[in-house]
């Protein structure tokens, strides 16, 4: 199995477009999150879903929009790119059955807002 | 969730043990430590958890102490490829929702 995928892989924005960063999981995964990096900071989370139809906020959800409609997907939208949403992102994927306590997560995009 | 603190950066040579410390002071009871890893700018790869016990797994293994204020990560024989900046997290249960701060880089050095 692939595991977590993203794409794309690396993106340029000029301020005020909107784009969607994709994400999907063949894990039947239940728990999917967005988190985004910062250069030399740790992770911070944007947004995550416990199911699908069901997404709740994180630590930074302001400027990204996200819906989950299949269990296997959950795309992150920007709505207005501003040059602070240059950073990677990140997205990740867990059971939620008993026992199981890890993350995966994909390789990430690299975004950038000119 | 309980804070953290860890060291910003720590050097070890190849083939020895590289032993990352973790302070969690506030832990409370039904917090679980995790330790997760990134290597150079990939997704964070997951490496152990522990509750009360010592454990070990195929990768690493991980020492609490006895009033659960701080840990070790043992990584037992270091290579060149374990450089990679080590997060250590503190968590209520299955270890969603995680809190990265800034972790320890780790230099292994041949």
């Amino acid at each position: 199995n692939a595991g977590v995928t993203q794409t794309p892989k690396f993106q340029v924005l000029k301020t005020g477009q909107s784009m969607t960063l994709q994400c999907a999981q063949d894990m039947n995964h239940e728990y999917m999150s967005w988190y985004r990096q910062d250069p030399g900071m740790g992770l911070r989370l944007i947004h995550y879903s416990v199911g699908a139809g069901i997404t709740d906020q994180g630590e930074v959800p302001n400027g990204y929009n996200v819906s989950r409609s299949t269990t296997e997907d959950f795309p992150l939208r920007l709505l207005s790119a501003a040059p602070s949403q240059t950073s990677v992102y990140f997205c990740a994927s867990s059971s939620l059955a008993g026992g199981s306590y890890e993350q995966y997560f994909g390789p990430g995009t690299r975004l950038t807002v000119t | 969730d309980a804070k953290t603190t860890q060291p910003p950066s720590m050097d070890c040579a190849e083939g020895r043990a590289a032993n990352l410390p973790c302070n969690h002071s506030t832990i409370s009871g039904n917090e679980y430590v995790y330790w997760y890893r990134q290597i150079h700018s990939q997704g964070p790869q997951y490496i152990i958890h522990g509750l009360k016990n010592n454990e070990t797994n195929e990768m690493a293994s991980l020492i609490i102490t006895e009033d659960r204020k701080s840990s070790t990560l043992i990584l037992p024989h270091a290579t060149l490829r374990d450089t990679a900046v080590y997060y250590c997290i503190v968590r209520v249960g299955y270890g969603n929702k995680l809190v990265f701060g800034a972790g320890t880089i780790l230099r292994v050095k041949s």
